[in-house]
Parts: structure tokens; sequence; C-alpha cells
């Protein structure tokens, strides 16, 4: 069974500087997909980065970066120019491709909250 | 942007009753989901849905709860006979059917409340 792990409840950061979250992940499979997902106060949950297992390049999307080391099954997330709007629950996610199609379930993470201080 | 709609936002209902929450994914997915988060708890899968029947679902997923897709385009999930421990954000997403993976679309979640 695949697992994911955050090991920080919470974090702050200064408005416009950087923050990095962290996260691991256990799994015996080669093929799979990491994700970051948002959720702000309103509670929905918006897909903010994605990196699939077999792409050696991290993903980037804006200000939003990751660094994944697949050896060391690490995932961390960083935040460039921290928005006042970049304050919510972080959640890393895991799912494993298979070639069945879409329907595998994606593992989550606990969550690490972020709060940007202005 | 394509969006994935949930009604009602938020549901209070007694113990023991019935509850119905819609979604409706965003048209050409098909691949459906409902995940729950129990207040400040981690996202927990509750069970997929392809083709018409339940592709995976979790030990969560007992016989208290059922999914349908009565018309093409809503997405229901019921809970029979509801408990106190069913008091959770219910999330409904869904997911494309070509090759790779681009991750869920998420609807904005229905707050269940148990009294």
């Amino acid at each position: 069974a695949q697992t994911v792990t955050q090991s920080q409840p919470e974090m702050s950061v200064q408005e416009a500087e950087t923050v990095t979250l962290s996260c691991t992940y256990d799994t015996s499979e080669s093929n799979y997909y990491l994700f970051w997902y948002k959720q702000p106060p309103s509670r929905q949950m918006i897909l903010v980065i994605r990196q699939e297992a077999y792409k050696q390049q991290n993903a980037t999307e804006n200000r939003f970066s990751v660094n994944f080391q697949k050896a060391a099954k690490s995932f961390s997330l960083k935040i460039s120019d921290s928005q006042l709007g970049d304050t919510a629950m972080y959640f890393c996610a895991f799912k494993h491709w298979g070639s069945s199609g879409g329907y595998q379930k994606v593992t989550f993470g606990i969550g690490t909250k972020l709060q940007v201080i202005p | 942007e394509p969006e994935v709609t949930q009604t009602p936002s938020h549901q209070v209902t007694q113990m023991g009753q019935e509850v119905i929450l819609r979604c409706v994914p965003i048209s050409n997915h098909l691949y459906f989901y409902w995940y729950r988060q129990i207040l400040g708890q981690k996202v927990e899968f509750l069970v997929s849905f392809y083709n018409n029947e339940i592709s995976e679902k979790s030990e969560i997923f007992d016989d208290q709860f059922s999914v349908e897709r009565p018309d093409g385009s809503n997405f229901t999930l019921k809970i029979r006979s509801t408990k106190l421990e069913d008091s959770a954000m219910y999330f409904c997403a869904s997911s494309e059917a070509e090759e790779g993976d681009y991750g869920y679309t998420f609807g904005s979640g229905t707050r269940l409340t148990v009294v």
C-alpha cells in the first residue's frame, strides 16, 4: 500500500518570501503520479502541480515548483514570492499509474497548514 | 474553465436519516470519485466509478453507502442511515479518460452535519 507523509503540520512564511513544504512517500511501484493540492479556507480542493514519476525534470507552474527525488521518494513543493492568497492547507498526493485507466485512487498526506504573513 | 458542481453546499440531517449528495462532473470526464474529509483530518478515498459500475472502494464505503449515475450527468452518493461519524466534508471529483493523468478536478464539497 502507498503511504504519503507530510511531516510539517504547520508552517508560516512572510509575504514575498519563499517556502518549501516537504513530502515523502512509500511505494513499490515505478510508475506513478504525484500531486500537490491546495485547500483554502473555502475548503475547495485545487490542483496546484503534478509530476509524472518517469520524468526527471521537475515540474513548475508559475510560482510553484517541485523538487522530485525519485530515489529518495521525496516530493517537496516550493512556493516563491508567497502571496496572502497562498494561505491554505496543502496536501501532497500519490496516484499509481495503471494500464487499466484513470480510476486508480489517490492517496493523500495529512496536509501542511501554510500561513502567509503580511 | 469546466467545473465539478456539488449540491447542496451544506446539509444537516438527523442521525438515522438517508441523505443524497449530488454531483455534476465535467461533461467529457468518464471517471468519478467520492472522497471525504472529517474536520481537521486528511482527505480519504471512498469510491471510484467508471462505466456505470464501482471500480474500487475503500473500507469506509460499507453497505450504508451507494453511488449512482442515474441520468448520464449526475453522480450521487447516498448514505442510507447516517451516523454521527458520517459528519464530514464530501468531495466529488472527476478525471479524464485519455492516456496520462492530469489529476482530478474536485467539486467544492458538501459539508454534511449529522445531529
